[in-house]
């Protein structure tokens, strides 16, 4: 079993939808949790980062992370057509472990 | 502002020979990272370089070198190449090692034929 477990999809949705995206994970000792988003045929791109459990919002997007059940989601409300990318859950410890360890990625397709 | 970028951004090699990818970060940071990207494996790990003049394996460092030539460059060597290197290659970086966000290049498109 991987440390880091996400759903590469595809997922297809319409235009305005509410998007769910999801991350699992086994080391307990992950405390910084990101979500990256790559464009096809482009480098990842940070998109947000949380320290430790909680909700953090950033216009149409929210991550929240719940770490009782090692459980970590992306909510994109809204959704359109630019939104349509791979994104990635990237996860690290604290200290010296310092090197995300990254999902698979979801692949995201927003159709008008 | 450049931020990462990699040379080549397409390469096609057969079997047997070597090259190098280049990368260059303008952004002072002080860590830097290579990683490949499968389909469905998602990125992994190769070589990372802390801090200029050190250099540490990753998830998959096997049939690669890495040189950290200054704080701004870091390369990655393929000395003889193999179908299975068939890959993108992402090069980042990060302002400290334990610095949250990493700044990744456009990638490098590489098949061994």
């Amino acid at each position: 079993q991987k440390e880091v477990e996400q759903d590469p999809g595809p997922l297809s949705v319409p235009e305005g939808a509410i998007v769910s995206l999801n991350c699992t994970y086994s080391n307990s000792a992950f405390q910084y949790f990101m979500w990256y988003r790559q464009y096809s045929r482009k480098g990842p791109e940070l998109l947000m980062y949380t320290y430790s459990s909680g909700n953090k919002e950033d216009g149409r997007f929210t991550a929240q992370v719940d770490k009782s059940s090692k459980y970590i989601s992306l909510f994109i409300r809204d959704s359109q057509p630019s939104d349509s990318a791979t994104y990635l859950c990237a996860m690290k410890g604290p200290g010296g472990s310092y090197i995300p360890t990254f999902g698979r990625g979801t692949s995201l397709i927003v159709h008008p | 502002n450049a931020g990462v970028t990699q040379t080549p951004k397409f390469q096609v090699l057969k079997t047997g020979q070597s090259m190098t990818l280049q990368c260059a970060q303008d952004m002072n940071h002080n860590s830097m990272y290579w990683y490949r990207q499968d389909p469905g494996m998602g990125l992994r790990l190769i070589y990372y370089s802390a801090s200029e003049g050190t250099t540490d394996k990753g998830e998959v460092p096997n049939g690669y070198n890495v040189s950290r030539l200054n704080k701004r460059e870091f390369s990655l060597r393929l000395e003889s190449a193999a179908p299975s290197q068939t890959s993108v290659y992402f090069c980042a970086s990060t302002l400290h090692g334990t610095n949250t966000e990493a700044f990744f290049g456009q990638g490098t498109r590489l098949t061994v034929v």
